[in-house]
């Protein structure tokens, strides 16, 4: 069956480190993998789009990686900062459909 | 350009009562999605329309239904309301290819 699994547990940090927050993924052909932020009770909110054919995007702080070998993708925030405390959450489209498929998302808490 | 407007921002029901959501799509988008969130769960598809008609489903049972508007606007029902239907709904509006824009949701809580 189709899974897309995120660390469930909290990723705890300090303040100024590299955040890295992994997706994998299993059974699925994404033609395009999203990452978002979520703060409590609030939608989420698009971060970056990776395509099947790109191996690496840079937004600011954040860089997030595509290996459709491994099938997995990795989202890093750099210099991160307590503001950046929130649930990140992958989402995968598929190359058949449009379906937008997300993962459980992984809590960052950046500690000052 | 304005966002994605969902409301009410807060419902709060009674089990066996009807719940009605609405979700306003970004302007020239044509397509919603509406998606339940539950407490400490990911995020599962609910619905899709577009151009008014339904054009998917998840895996949700029949008391939950919805309609697109001709202005494309939506509205999601839920009928027969139990308690495991507390969640937040939300719902995206979307542009293929590119990062799609959700609504601040509506949190309905069934007591």
């Amino acid at each position: 069956s189709q899974k897309i699994e995120q660390n469930s547990e909290a990723l705890n940090i300090q303040e100024g480190k590299t955040a890295t927050l992994t997706c994998n993924y299993t059974n699925y052909s994404p033609a395009y993998l999203q990452w978002y932020r979520q703060d409590p009770g609030r939608g989420p909110v698009f971060l970056l789009l990776i395509r099947e054919n790109e191996k690496e995007k840079r937004k600011e702080r954040l860089k997030v990686t595509f290996d459709t070998t491994l099938k997995q993708s990795l989202f890093h925030i750099t210099a991160s900062q307590p503001a950046d405390s929130a649930t990140y959450l992958c989402a995968l489209v598929p190359n058949a459909g449009n379906m937008l498929t997300f993962g459980g998302g992984t809590r960052l808490m950046v500690k000052p | 350009e304005a966002g994605v407007t969902q409301s009410p921002t807060h419902l709060i029901k009674t089990r066996g009562q009807q719940a009605t959501l609405r979700c306003s799509p970004i302007s020239g988008h044509t397509s919603v999605y509406w998606y339940q969130q539950a407490l400490g769960l990911g995020l599962q598809f609910l619905l899709w329309y577009d151009e008014g008609e339904e054009r998917n489903r998840g895996n949700f049972p029949p008391r939950f239904s919805g309609r697109q508007f001709p202005n494309y606007s939506s509205e999601l029902n839920v009928n027969a309301l139990e308690l495991e239907d507390s969640a937040l709904y939300l719902c995206d509006s979307r542009r293929t290819g590119r990062g799609y824009t959700f609504g601040s949701g509506t949190r309905l809580t069934v007591v």
